[in-house]
């Protein structure tokens, strides 16, 4: 059964710090991983997404990695600001069930100005 | 059914008509929500129910789009005046918390076509 997992649950940075935030999942038989971001009662906005044969994705400040061997992730965010605040999730899309796309448990983050 | 079943599995229609896609989840999950899928990509989010209320609907690309859940199961997503650029798979997944952050589970998608 995949199972994916977030560390830190949650992170308190001081504004224009760069971190890191972890995704861990057990099955590395996966389509994809995603990262997404949800901010309080708002739906999720997808940020990266990386496919099984990538190592990396980009987007402006930020940068995802896949070790698909390793079962890890990691997203990077540089120089954060406070708008930068929000629950991040990642997801895997598992080869062995299509169908489902399993979600971590989410690092909330929280850039002090 | 045991999982999230939707419905046609394949629209090709023409530029300016109307489509409705429907979505029928598991039974008894709370939340319901529709995404906008590009051939080689990820999910993006459209919108979000939980129960019939209507969460989220800042992923809607335009007021062209809408959704409903008036009954907290079955929801529809309404596609007025299709354009070309509407053309996507678009799917729907459920989940049983109403935070949306258990295992999502979606249904099998609906291929539009817009020529």
């Amino acid at each position: 059964k995949q199972e994916v997992t977030q560390i830190p649950a949650a992170l308190s940075v001081p504004e224009g710090e760069n971190l890191v935030l972890n995704c861990s999942f057990t099955d590395s038989a996966i389509y994809n991983l995603q990262w997404f971001r949800q901010d309080p009662g708002k739906g999720l906005t997808s940020l990266l997404l990386i496919q099984s044969s990538q190592r990396e994705q980009t987007s402006g400040r930020l940068n995802a990695s896949l070790d698909k061997s390793s079962g890890r992730s990691t997203l990077y965010i540089a120089a954060s600001q406070p708008g930068d605040s929000a629950t991040y999730l990642c997801a895997v899309q598992a080869i062995t069930s299509y169908d489902k796309v399993i979600f971590g448990p989410g690092t909330s983050l929280s850039v002090i100005p | 059914g045991a999982g999230v079943s939707q419905s046609p599995r394949y629209k090709v229609t023409k530029r300016g008509q109307d489509v409705a896609l429907r979505c029928d989840p598991i039974s008894g999950h709370v939340s319901l929500y529709w995404y906008r899928q590009a051939l080689g990509q990820g999910p993006e989010f459209l919108t979000y129910f939980n129960y019939e209320a209507q969460q989220d609907k800042s992923g809607l690309p335009n007021d062209r789009f809408s959704a409903e859940r008036p009954e907290g199961s079955i929801s529809t997503l309404t596609i007025q005046r299709t354009e070309q650029r509407d053309s996507a798979m678009y799917r729907c997944a459920s989940s049983s918390l109403a935070e949306g952050t258990d295992t999502q589970y979606f249904g099998p998608g609906t291929r539009l076509t817009v020529l």
